[in-house]
């Protein structure tokens, strides 16, 4: 039963240009949401997150988007830079401080 | 600061053999997490404590796996005996939450170790 999906296992984006992944769940109890990326040989890092209450959370070149009602959030990266390749992973909780549940990441690559 | 190490950075081992993984978390962090990354996978929690004490252990595989983490700091997983499904990278979390912290939590991951059984 996975209750945090990333359909696209892979993504592939020009540099200057705008990444959009994006992140599905089922479990009408998670409330707040993560977003993760890893890069090989190192663990997850965090990178953004956004609790329920918000529609949008805005860090710099990272914007979060949360669509409640389909259960869907996505990532923005704006522009778009070769370090930004790596895994990312969606992560959601019940509350701020609650047991994460990943999916199952998307591969992003960022062309020259 | 330091962050989250964890050893050995690899492992093989036969099936049916003995393991042991290490995390040692953040200084002062009251929260360690150990997840288990199957390839093409998210991680899933396997064991959370809070100082010495276990928080969540639901998805442990108790018949095989085993943790502790003495003295609140320090951690090791075992797994015995090891099967070919537990190939996969370990990674170890901490966070500074403590119990009575109720806010924004960010959890650290460590490198990870990966462990493939043959």
């Amino acid at each position: 039963d996975q209750q945090v999906k990333q359909n696209s296992p892979s993504l592939s984006v020009q540099e200057g240009r705008i990444s959009i992944l994006n992140c599905d769940y089922t479990n009408s109890m998670f409330d707040y949401f993560l977003w993760y990326k890893k890069y090989p040989a190192e663990g997850p890092t965090f990178l953004i997150s956004i609790s329920s209450i918000k529609d949008k959370n805005e860090d710099g070149r990272f914007t979060v988007f949360l669509n409640k009602s389909a259960k869907h959030l996505s990532l923005h990266i704006v522009p778009s830079q070769p370090g930004d390749s790596a895994v990312y992973f969606c992560a959601a909780a019940p509350t701020s401080y609650g047991k994460l549940t990943f999916g199952q990441g998307t591969i992003l690559t960022v062309h020259p | 600061e330091a962050g989250v190490a964890q050893s050995p950075r690899y492992k093989i081992i036969e099936k049916r053999q003995s393991v042991a993984f290490w995390c040692n978390p953040i200084s002062g962090h009251a929260t360690l997490y150990w997840y288990q990354q199957i390839l093409g996978q998210g991680p899933k929690l396997l064991i959370q404590f809070q100082n010495n004490g276990v928080v969540d252990d639901s998805q442990l595989p108790k018949d095989r796996f085993s943790a502790e983490r003495l003295k609140g700091v320090d951690s090791t997983l075992k797994i015995q005996p090891a099967k070919l499904e537990d190939s996969a990278v370990y990674l170890c979390a901490s966070s500074s939450r403590g119990e009575r912290h109720k806010g924004p939590d960010t959890q650290y991951f460590g490198p990870g170790t990966r462990l493939t059984v043959l």
